[in-house]
């Protein structure tokens, strides 16, 4: 019953491969995100999608494609991963209720480790 | 441009004593102020939170303080317990914004020593 879920939570791969990470999340929240945290613990928002809507959209490299493909669930898919994108991708939901009241509740975490 | 700072990396306190994360913000369009406390190997979990037109906010143990003259944020745990040992990190969200984006500080990590 956990709030946010992330799969998988640790993913060793080697550079070049293309990988996949999925998020879900049963609180019925309407806006979901992924962020990256790097090794010195700096977070930072990559991409947020609210209704299946892609509403941000960060300097982020094309080779990291977000999906929705409903409310619940958003996935990110990483093509010709880069030794720089080890990192740990958090994702987090909330649901919009008027500016600057939204909490975000954060996923476990997907450790990713390129070799 | 946008920054969210937090003053020191790391504060160690004893057991039982009070601990005070403090926070500096540059954007003076942010409206809602977030502390979040993420342990190791966890996602990030909400503590608190503050709107710009307060100056203060309680929690259960805890209690954070907006100064928007010095655009300045701190997080005060009392007694602080060894479950508290973690990193803290405050961040904002620009006024203007609706899109829910947050702009985290680089956290500062608490250890309390027994």
């Amino acid at each position: 019953d956990t709030a946010v879920s992330q799969t998988p939570k640790y993913l060793v791969t080697q550079m070049g491969n293309d990988k996949s990470i999925k998020c879900e999340q049963n609180l019925g929240h309407d806006t979901m995100y992924w962020y990256k945290q790097d090794s010195k613990k700096f977070l930072k928002i990559m991409f947020s999608y609210n209704n299946k809507e892609l509403i941000i959209n960060e300097t982020v490299p094309n080779r990291f494609s977000p999906k929705s493909p409903d409310k619940a669930h958003l996935n990110l898919h990483i093509n010709s991963l880069e030794l720089g994108d080890s990192a740990v991708y958090f994702c987090a939901s909330s649901q919009r209720k008027g500016r600057g009241q939204e909490t975000q509740y954060f996923g476990p975490g997907t450790r990713l480790l390129v070799l | 441009g946008e920054s969210v700072g937090l003053h020191l990396p790391t504060l160690s306190v004893q057991e039982g004593d009070n601990s005070i994360i403090n926070c500096a913000y540059s954007n003076s369009a942010s409206d809602y102020f977030i502390w979040y406390k993420q342990e190791s190997g966890k996602g990030p979990q909400f503590i608190i939170d503050i709107r710009s037109n307060m100056d203060k906010r309680q929690g259960q143990r805890v209690t954070v303080l907006l100064n928007k003259t010095v655009k300045h944020l701190s997080l005060q745990i009392a007694a602080t317990q060894p479950g508290d040992s973690a990193v803290y990190f405050c961040a904002e969200r620009e006024g203007s914004s609706n899109t829910g984006k947050l702009i985290f500080g680089q956290g500062t990590t608490l250890q309390v020593k027994p």
